[in-house]
């Protein structure tokens, strides 16, 4: 039982458009949403979060949007760079269990 | 500051045979992560430490997994005997206390013959 999705394995775009990257979820007990950022051959590291009591959190390129009702979130990258080419996760965490569960990731490609 | 360290980076065996992975954390952090990632999918937790305790080893294989995070500071991942399913990257990631911000080392990848 995938909790986390995340439907699209990869995602191209041209540099300076926005990328668009989806994430759903199955367990309404999540309350604490994060995107990581993976790149070859390195550990994946943290880029934005957002508690479920926030629909959106913005961190200078990067802004994060949740619907609850729909158990669904969004990363969106704008202007999207060349650095930004990596597998990008989306994780969510229970207060309760304390447990990480991950999506099985969005390969995103910007093109120059 | 040092990242969260992992050795080896990458190692390779045979089925039947043992293996160990280290991991030291970033200095200060009480709770430890293990993590299994397989291709194509996100990482899934094995064992989490709050210092040097076990509080959640639910995912972890117990017949041929083991893990101990002895004086609460670095860790050791074992399985024995390896299967060919077994290969996979295996990533340590550490926090401050569990809930904060985890981070990631660069994992090891197994590859079992």
């Amino acid at each position: 039982d995938q909790q986390v999705k995340q439907n699209s394995p990869s995602l191209s775009v041209q540099e300076g458009r926005i990328s668009i990257l989806n994430c759903d979820y199955t367990n309404s007990m999540f309350d604490y949403f994060l995107w990581y950022k993976k790149y070859p051959a390195e550990g994946p590291t943290f880029l934005i979060s957002i508690s479920s009591i926030k629909d959106k959190n913005e961190d200078g390129r990067f802004t994060v949007f949740l619907n609850k009702s729909a158990k669904h979130l969004s990363l969106h990258i704008v202007p999207s760079q060349p650095g930004d080419s990596a597998v990008y996760f989306c994780a969510a965490f229970t207060s309760g269990t304390y447990k990480y569960i991950f999506g099985t990731g969005t390969r995103l490609k910007v093109l120059a | 500051e040092a990242g969260v360290v992992q050795s080896p980076r990458y190692k390779i065996i045979e089925k039947k045979q043992p293996v160990a992975f280290w991991c030291n954390p970033i200095s200060g952090h009480n709770t430890l992560y293990w993590y299994l990632q397989n291709l194509g999918q996100g990482p899934e937790l094995l064992i989490r430490y709050e210092n040097e305790e076990a509080v959640d080893d639910s995912q972890l294989p117990k017949d041929r997994f083991s893990a101990e995070r002895l004086k609460g500071v670095d860790s050791t991942l074992k399985i024995q005997p390896a299967e060919l399913g077994d290969s996979a990257v295996y990533l340590c990631a550490s926090s401050f206390h569990t809930g904060n911000e985890q981070f990631f080392g660069p994992g090891t990848r197994l590859t079992v013959l």
